[in-house]
């Protein structure tokens, strides 16, 4: 069955830094990864979709890759902001079905 | 457009009674998934609907739970007998259709279901 872990489980960043949330899944044999935010009593809102043959995707600030070989996908936050303090959840799709890590909540300081 | 809706947004209920929980697609959206999230967790794949083919149930924890979907439309999950462990938050979403890489997903804001 596949496994997802996010490291770190939280993080606290001062407003401006960059900063590396990673995602790291046990079964390579994936149709995409999806990188999601969830705000508080929110449901999920998607922000990048990599699909499986590709390495990167980058929206606005975000950067997201994947190395489906070694099982890792990081999202790179650039000049970070108030307003990015969230929960980011990972999912991997294998054969249609959802795997979801247990997410990073950021923070970020004013 | 409209996006994905639950409803109701909270429900609070005894230990033993049962639950109906509601979702309304994207309209055209042929996939439809529930998943269950416990506080401070990631997300548990419950069931999805695809068109009109077999639903794949294979995530539901017991059967207690069951899921019904007509057609392209609507879907209720509900919780029979509900025990103290059932308290978590509901999603559902859905995607325009299915098949390598084309799913992305539009989440509800969920239902919060606590069990007394």
């Amino acid at each position: 069955k596949q496994e997802v872990t996010q490291i770190p489980a939280a993080l606290s960043v001062p407003e401006g830094e960059n900063l590396v949330l990673n995602c790291s899944f046990t079964d390579s044999a994936i149709y995409n990864l999806q990188w999601f935010r969830q705000d508080p009593g929110k449901g999920l809102t998607s922000l990048l979709l990599i699909q499986s043959s590709q390495r990167e995707q980058t929206s606005g600030r975000l950067n997201a890759s994947l190395d489906k070989s070694s099982g890792r996908s990081t999202l790179y936050i650039a000049a970070s902001q108030p307003g990015d303090s969230a929960t980011y959840l990972c999912a991997v799709n294998n054969f249609n079905k959802f795997y979801f890590g247990s997410g990073t909540k950021l923070n970020v300081k004013p | 457009g409209a996006g994905v809706s639950q409803s109701p947004s909270n429900k609070v209920t005894e230990k033993g009674k049962d639950v109906e929980l509601r979702c309304d697609p994207i309209s055209g959206h042929t996939a439809l998934y529930w998943y269950r999230q416990r506080l401070g967790q990631g997300l548990e794949f419950l069931i999805y609907f695809q068109g009109n083919s077999a639903p794949d149930k294979s995530g539901l924890p017991s059967d207690r739970f069951s899921a019904e979907r007509t057609g392209e439309s609507v879907s209720t999950l509900t919780i029979q007998r509900t025990q103290q462990e059932d308290s978590a938050v509901y999603l559902c979403a859905s995607s325009p259709e299915m098949g390598q890489g084309k799913n992305t997903q539009y989440f509800g804001p969920g239902t919060r279901l606590t069990v007394l």
